[in-house]
């Protein structure tokens, strides 16, 4: 199986620009996370999604949102982007059976300059 | 909020000496999964505990659940330069919660 897919790898942007990630999951996987790593702060949890509803959201500003498609796809935006928004953003897929495991992809590195 | 904890934040170990990280939660937690990321890498699932007092093995990596299911531990036998990278807990306090990771303990491993 394909693993966990995001696009772009790379991006750079201006403060206050508004940005859209995209993760494709491991293909049966209805399950997607999306976290932000920052060496300071370790992985956070922004959200998760599950069969195109959000399941639960992590404690970041209202300027991270998401969406999940039908075929499970997910993509995040970030708007008015902040300095501290730079960040590696990972996504994970997971399975719907036990052990839950969560299969993460390569991530994005985000510049907000 | 429910926090998840790790000791030591970073490790420095002469090849071949043993390694142990430990992972402590506020609440008591259904489950939890161990992770190691390699430096430029992502995080890569290792295990994942369920009941209470379980201890498993991987080779020279032994994971243990706490009797309470609030901390775990991973522990390193003979460490080897490709035990190198950062390794993080993670719980739930049920199946349908979101995953708290743990900030991580990063492993260097000296030849």
């Amino acid at each position: 199986k394909a693993g966990v897919t995001q696009t772009p790898r790379y991006l750079i942007k201006t403060r206050g620009q508004q940005v859209t990630l995209s993760c494709s999951p491991i293909s049966g996987h209805r399950s997607v996370s999306w976290y932000q790593q920052t060496p300071g702060q370790g992985l956070q949890f922004l959200f998760e999604y599950f069969s195109e509803t959000q399941r639960n959201k992590g404690n970041f500003p209202g300027r991270f949102s998401g969406r999940q498609f039908s075929n499970s796809r997910s993509e995040m935006n970030v708007s008015t982007l902040e300095l501290g928004d730079s960040a590696l953003y990972l996504c994970a897929s997971s399975s719907d059976s036990f052990p839950y495991e969560q299969y993460f992809g390569p991530g994005t590195r985000l510049t907000v300059t | 909020g429910q926090q998840v904890m790790q000791i030591p934040q970073y490790q420095h170990v002469q090849e071949g000496e043993d390694f142990t990280t430990y992972c402590n939660s506020s609440t008591t937690l259904s489950n939890i999964q161990w992770y190691k990321q390699r430096p430029g890498g992502h995080p890569v699932f290792l295990i994942q505990l369920v009941k209470s007092g379980e201890v498993k093995k991987q080779k020279r990596l032994t994971f243990q659940f706490g009797e309470a299911k609030k901390n775990s531990s991973l522990h390193i036998t003979a460490t080897q330069t490709t035990d190198v990278g950062t390794y993080f807990c993670a719980g739930r306090k049920t199946s349908y919660d979101k995953v708290i990771f743990g900030p991580g303990t990063s492993l260097s491993v000296i030849p």
